[in-house]
């Protein structure tokens, strides 16, 4: 039984280049999460989506950054025009159901050069 | 906004040796729940502390919730160098964002065979 699935693992952009990060959630989770993890920072909430639905998004920020969770296929979180200050480990969880248990990926670390 | 302080940031020990790490917030939490993280990899998580005063033992690990569900704590008995790693605590925030969950900044422990 696979777990949280995100790639790339690893992803490297110029400034102002576009990021996109994918993750397959756990096989019969339906909710998804995105994290962010700055160096020496902890886990910051950033969206919450279903299927064809987001949640909540308060805390993505309003410009460059979009998600989405297709019928089918991964969700997607992209990132345009990437800024230096973005470089950042971003991890996906998923659920079952919209309780606090929470399988996460093993992140996709973007660097901005 | 419900903050989790994570104490000490940084801990070395010997093979062997005790230790107690802390997880203090101002803020009840309904549940509190500890994870460990391994470089380049994602949160995995520990335990889920649900009842004031409840301690849960795993293994060598024992996790207590405080009284008035506002503290935590983990001790490793006997550390071992597989010990080694970032142990994060969260919390879920309260009201109707539940499924957002605040975590502190992490205790990253060596251990040193």
């Amino acid at each position: 039984n696979a777990g949280v699935m995100q790639n790339p693992r690893h992803l490297v952009r110029r400034r102002g280049q576009e990021a996109r990060l994918r993750c397959s959630p756990m096989k019969g989770h339906s909710h998804v999460y995105w994290y962010r993890q700055l160096p020496e920072e902890g886990l910051k909430f950033m969206v919450y989506l279903q299927k064809e639905n987001i949640i909540d998004e308060s805390g993505m920020p309003k410009e460059r950054f979009s998600a989405e969770f297709p019928k089918e296929g991964p969700s997607i979180l992209r990132i345009q025009q990437v800024v230096r200050g973005d470089s950042a480990a971003y991890f996906c969880a998923s659920s079952r159901s919209g309780a606090n248990v929470l399988t996460f990926g093993a992140g996709s670390r973007l660097t901005v050069l | 906004t419900q903050l989790l302080e994570q104490s000490p940031q940084f801990l070395s020990i010997q093979e062997g040796e005790n230790l107690t790490v802390y997880c203090n917030s101002s803020s009840v939490f309904s549940s509190l729940q500890w994870y460990r993280q391994e470089p380049g990899e994602g949160p995995v998580l520990l335990v889920t502390v649900v009842t004031g005063g409840e301690v849960k033992k795993l293994k060598r690990l024992t996790f207590q919730f405080g009284d008035a569900r506002k503290d935590s704590s983990l001790h490793i008995t006997a550390a071992q160098p597989g010990d080694t790693g970032l142990y994060l605590c969260a919390g879920p925030n309260s009201g109707a964002g539940s499924y957002q969950l605040t975590f502190g900044k992490g205790t990253k422990l060596s251990v040193i065979p």
